[in-house]
């Protein structure tokens, strides 16, 4: 039992290159979410899922687009990166909509 | 805009409870009160989550007003490895700026 398994842990992109952040989880669960976490700062929500084939705008969706086509997998994807983008991005996931959340362990990625 | 308020920063002695305090004026009736920490900028955990009643874990205790409005997360015997930023949150899962706890010896 993994839980929550992001990849890849560190990525250095060129302004403008595209890429795509997975985030798996093993644990059936139905919600999952992406978050963005800056120097000093909290997590902010990027994108969130109520299920396999849904997905939802959180507070800082532009630049940013996911995809939920399985239910154990949740895609972050950036089409073309800025140095703004540079962050540590965190996915979570849990059962329901009252449930603990787990967080996988982080992906630090860096726009040049 | 987050909904929740929390101080910025806390010491608290190595051996004494922390008492880490959450505003959250604008929950509403069917809504729980989430605590989370991170330690370093490893992913978030779980520490305890509450409706209206107290709860109590093996990590921590929470402490909800009657009025919902605001809540407390207690460490009974706080050590060095509870050093980390905690956070309170909603069934939403939006967080706020959270509160670094710093464990003194």
């Amino acid at each position: 039992n993994a839980g929550v398994t992001q990849t890849p842990k560190f990525r250095v992109l060129k302004t403008g290159q595209s890429m795509t952040l997975l985030c798996a989880q093993d644990m059936n669960h139905e919600y999952m979410y992406w978050y963005r976490q800056d120097p000093g700062m909290g997590l902010r929500l990027i994108h969130y899922s109520v299920g396999e084939g849904t997905t939802a705008k959180g507070e800082v969706p532009d630049g940013y687009n996911v995809s939920r086509l399985k239910k154990q997998n949740f895609l972050l994807g950036l089409e073309s990166a800025a140095p703004s983008q540079t962050s540590v991005y965190f996915c979570a996931s849990r059962m329901d909509r009252g449930a603990e959340a787990f967080f996988g362990q982080g992906t630090r990625l860096t726009v040049v | 805009d987050a909904k929740t308020t929390q101080p910025p920063s806390m010491d608290c002695a190595e051996g004494r409870a922390a008492n880490l305090p959450c505003n959250h004026s604008t929950i509403s009736g069917n809504e729980y009160v989430y605590w989370y920490r991170q330690i370093h900028s490893q992913g978030p955990q779980y520490i305890i989550h509450g409706l209206k009643n107290n709860e109590t874990n093996e990590m921590a205790s929470l402490i909800i007003t009657e009025d919902r409005k605001s809540s407390t997360l207690i460490l009974p015997h706080a050590t060095l490895r509870d050093t980390a930023v905690y956070y309170c949150s909603y069934n939403d899962m939006r967080f706020g700026a959270g509160t670094r706890l710093t464990v003194k010896p």
